[in-house]
């Protein structure tokens, strides 16, 4: 089981510019979610996936803020223009989600996005 | 300006001996609860979890006690080893059936193993 995959593991980018990150889930985990961790504000839900499909965003910063899941195998949260505040450690997660009951996220390794 | 980062609650506890992390839950409709660890340059990692109608679950080395007349949650660790040092977090689904787009997260415990 090779786990939750994100990538890059770093970025340092110049405020204003894009960021990309990426997930691939766990394979037949049918829920993605994506988190951010700060000192300040601890693990933060962005948004979540199910089968596909963006079922609440609601913890998306602003408009800066996009995430997308084309296919079961892959997601995207990309910022622009990004800013130094965007500095953090951005969390995928994956996770089978059941009508029977919830079942525990597994967590990638993170990707930490330095803004200057 | 300088920020202040936010202090997390240390136990520090010597090699060998048990641990115990407490976690408090206000929604007492919250039927799920999930207990991680994360360690320094890694994501949270899945330890145990528990759902609302046990009051005990054992695992590895671990039980998490839940008592939902107070609220309350607690991870222990048996004969605690440098390798539990890490950052303990608990987490519930904030509401009866609720979606785990509503997993909250505790803001964790720092655990310290003295050897």
């Amino acid at each position: 089981d090779a786990g939750v995959i994100q990538s890059p593991r770093h970025e340092v980018t110049e405020m204003g510019q894009e960021v990309t990150l990426r997930c691939k889930p766990i394979s037949g985990h049918n829920s993605l979610f994506w988190y951010r961790q700060t000192m300040m504000r601890g693990l933060e839900l962005l948004i979540y996936f199910n089968n596909n499909v963006p079922i609440d965003d609601s913890g998306m910063p602003e408009d800066r803020f996009s995430a997308k899941m084309p296919n079961a195998s892959f997601s995207t949260l990309k910022i622009q223009p990004s800013e130094p505040r965007d500095s953090a450690v951005y969390f995928c997660a994956s996770s089978q989600w059941r009508m029977e009951g919830n079942s525990p996220l597994h967590f990638g390794n993170g990707t930490r996005l330095t803004v200057t | 300006g300088e920020s202040v980062g936010l202090h997390l609650p240390t136990l520090s506890v010597q090699e060998g001996d048990n641990s115990i992390i407490n976690c408090a839950y206000s929604n007492s409709a919250s039927d799920y609860f999930i207990w991680y660890k994360q360690e320094s340059g890694k994501g949270p990692q899945f330890i145990i979890d528990i759902r609302s109608n046990m009051d005990k679950r054992q695992g590895q080395r671990v039980t998490v006690l839940l008592n939902k007349t107070v609220k309350h949650l607690s991870l222990q660790i048996a004969a605690t080893q440098p390798g539990d040092s890490a950052v303990y977090f608990c987490a519930g689904v904030g509401g009866y059936g609720g979606s785990q787009g509503n997993l909250i997260f505790g803001k964790g415990t720092k655990l310290s193993v003295k050897p």
